[in-house]
C-alpha cells in the first residue's frame, strides 16, 4: 500500500519569508512524487514532480521540492513567499508504473503581508 | 499536457435525486479517475474508468451509488444516485497520461438539500 503524510495542517508565514510545506511517503518500489495546490473554488493545478534523475526539482511560481529517500520526503520549498501563494497544497505519490495517485490531507498556506 | 472540461460546475439537487456529471478531455487518454473532495479536506479516489470495460472502484465506492460511463477514450460520466446531505462534495475528474502528472478539471460542487 502506498500512503502520503502531511504533517501540518496550516503554516502561517510573512510575505518575503521561506516557505516550506512538509511531506512523508510510503511506498514499495521507487516512488513517482508530485506536488498540487488549490486555490479556493478551483481544482488542482500541477506544480512539480520528482520521477528520476537530480533529487532537486524545480516547478512552478518558484517552488522546488527535494527528494530524500533515506527520509522518504519530498518537501516543498519556496525561497520568498508571496501573498499570492496562500492556498491549499497537497502532496501525491504513485508507484512507478502504478496507476493510482494517493494524495496527503493537505496543508493550507497562509502567507500574512 | 491535458485540458479537462467538466459540468455542471455547480449543482444545488434534492434529495433522492441523481446528478450526472460530465467530464472531456482535449485528447485521447488511456486512464480517466474520479475523485471526491470534502471542502478543505484532501482527494479520494472513487474509481477508474475504463474504456471497453467496467470501471474499477476502490473500497467503499459500488457502482450502483456511483455509476460511471467511458464511451470512448476522451469522455466520461459519473453518476451520483439517490443523493443524500451526506454526498455533498467536490467531484473531480482526473486523466494521466503514461508516466506523466496527472491533470484536474475544475470540479463540480454539489450540494444536497
Amino acid at each position: 500500500a502506498q500512503s502520503v503524510a502531511q504533517p501540518e495542517d496550516q503554516v502561517n508565514v510573512a510575505e518575503g519569508n521561506p516557505l516550506t510545506v512538509k511531506c512523508t511517503y510510503s511506498v514499495s518500489g521507487n516512488p513517482y512524487l508530485f506536488w498540487y495546490v488549490q486555490y479556493p473554488n478551483r481544482g488542482l493545478q500541477f506544480l512539480l514532480k520528482y520521477i528520476t534523475g537530480d533529487n532537486l526539482v524545480k516547478g512552478s511560481y518558484g517552488f522546488e521540492a527535494e527528494f530524500n529517500k533515506s527520509q522518504t520526503s519530498f518537501h516543498l520549498k519556496k525561497p520568498s513567499a508571496l501573498v499570492s501563494d496562500s492556498a491549499l497544497y497537497f502532496c501525491a505519490v504513485i508507484k512507478a508504473a502504478g496507476n493510482k495517485l494517493t494524495f496527503g490531507g493537505g496543508t493550507r498556506v497562509l502567507v500574512k503581508p | 499536457s491535458a485540458v479537462i472540461s467538466q459540468k455542471p460546475s455547480r449543482d444545488i439537487c434534492q434529495r433522492g435525486t441523481s446528478l450526472t456529471i460530465q467530464c472531456q478531455v482535449d485528447s485521447q487518454v488511456t486512464m480517466m479517475f474520479w475523485y471526491r473532495q470534502q471542502p478543505g479536506q484532501s482527494l479520494t479516489l472513487i474509481a477508474t474508468a475504463n474504456q471497453g470495460s467496467e470501471a474499477t472502484y476502490e473500497s467503499g465506492f459500488v457502482i450502483d451509488k456511483f455509476p460511471i460511463s467511458r464511451p470512448n477514450l476522451t469522455f466520461s460520466t459519473l453518476t451520483v444516485s439517490n443523493m443524500s446531505p451526506e454526498d455533498s462534495s467536490i467531484y473531480l475528474c482526473s486523466v494521466r497520461k503514461g508516466d506523466t502528472e496527472a491533470f484536474f478539471g475544475q470540479g463540480t460542487r454539489l450540494t444536497v438539500v
